[in-house]
C-alpha cells in the first residue's frame, strides 16, 4: 500500500527566506510524486511533479522539488518566500504499480510568511 | 480551457437528509475523481472512474454513498442518508489518464450536515 507523510503541521518562514516543505512517501514500486497548493475555500492547484529524470524538478510560482530516492523523500523548496505563498500545501503518489493510478495525498502542511 | 466545475458550492443539510453533488470534468479527460476533504486533513479518495467504470471504489462508504458517471463524461456523487460526520468538502478532480498525467480540481462543494 502506499503512503504519504508530511511531518510538519506548519512551516513559518519570513518573507525572503527559503521555504522547505517536507515529503517522504511510501510505495511498492516506482512513484509519481506530485506537490499541490490550496488557498481558503479554493481546489487543489497543482504545482509540479516528478516523472522520471532530473531529480530537481522546477513547477509554477518559483517552486522546485528534489527527489531523493534513497531517502524516499520529495520536499518542496522556494529560494525566496512572498507572503503571497502562504497558503496548504500537499505532497501526493501514484504508484506506478497500481495500474489504475490512484492519487494519495498526504495532510497537508500549512505555511505561514510573514512580512 | 475550461476547468473543472462543481456544484453546488455550498449545501446545508440535515441529518438523515439526502444530498447530490455534480461534477462536469475538463473536456477529454477520461479519469474522475472524486475526494474528500475534512477540515485539516488532505483529501481522501472515495472514487475513481476511468471512462464510465469505476476502478476503485475501496474507500467509498457504500450503504450511504453513491456515484456515477454518466456517458463517461459528467458525474454525480450522492449521500443518502447524511451523518454529522459527512461534513466535509467535497472535491472533484479529472485527469488526462491514470497515469503520468497530473489531476486538475474543481472548486469543491462544501456539506455542512446539522
Amino acid at each position: 500500500a502506499q503512503s504519504v507523510a508530511q511531518p510538519e503541521d506548519q512551516v513559518n518562514v519570513a518573507e525572503g527566506n527559503p521555504l522547505t516543505v517536507k515529503c517522504t512517501y511510501s510505495v511498492s514500486g516506482n512513484p509519481y510524486l506530485f506537490w499541490y497548493v490550496q488557498y481558503p475555500n479554493r481546489g487543489l492547484q497543482f504545482l509540479l511533479k516528478y516523472i522520471t529524470g532530473d531529480n530537481l524538478v522546477k513547477g509554477s510560482y518559483g517552486f522546485e522539488a528534489e527527489f531523493n530516492k534513497s531517502q524516499t523523500s520529495f520536499h518542496l523548496k522556494k529560494p525566496s518566500a512572498l507572503v503571497s505563498d502562504s497558503a496548504l500545501y500537499f505532497c501526493a503518489v501514484r504508484d506506478l504499480t497500481d495500474s489504475w493510478g490512484k492519487l494519495q495525498f498526504g495532510a497537508g502542511t500549512q505555511v505561514v510568511v510573514t512580512p | 480551457e475550461a476547468g473543472v466545475a462543481q456544484s453546488p458550492r455550498y449545501k446545508i443539510i440535515e441529518k438523515r437528509q439526502s444530498v447530490a453533488f455534480w461534477c462536469n470534468p475538463i473536456s477529454g479527460h477520461a479519469t474522475l475523481y472524486w475526494y474528500q476533504q475534512i477540515l485539516g486533513q488532505g483529501p481522501k479518495l472515495l472514487i475513481q472512474f476511468q471512462n464510465n467504470g469505476v476502478v476503485d471504489d475501496s474507500q467509498l462508504p457504500k450503504d450511504r454513498f453513491s456515484a456515477e458517471r454518466l456517458k463517461g463524461v459528467d458525474s454525480t456523487l450522492k449521500i443518502q442518508p447524511a451523518k454529522l460526520e459527512d461534513s466535509a468538502v467535497y472535491l472533484c478532480a479529472s485527469s488526462l489518464d491514470p497515469g503520468t498525467t497530473e489531476a486538475f480540481f474543481g472548486q469543491g462543494t462544501r456539506l455542512t450536515v446539522v
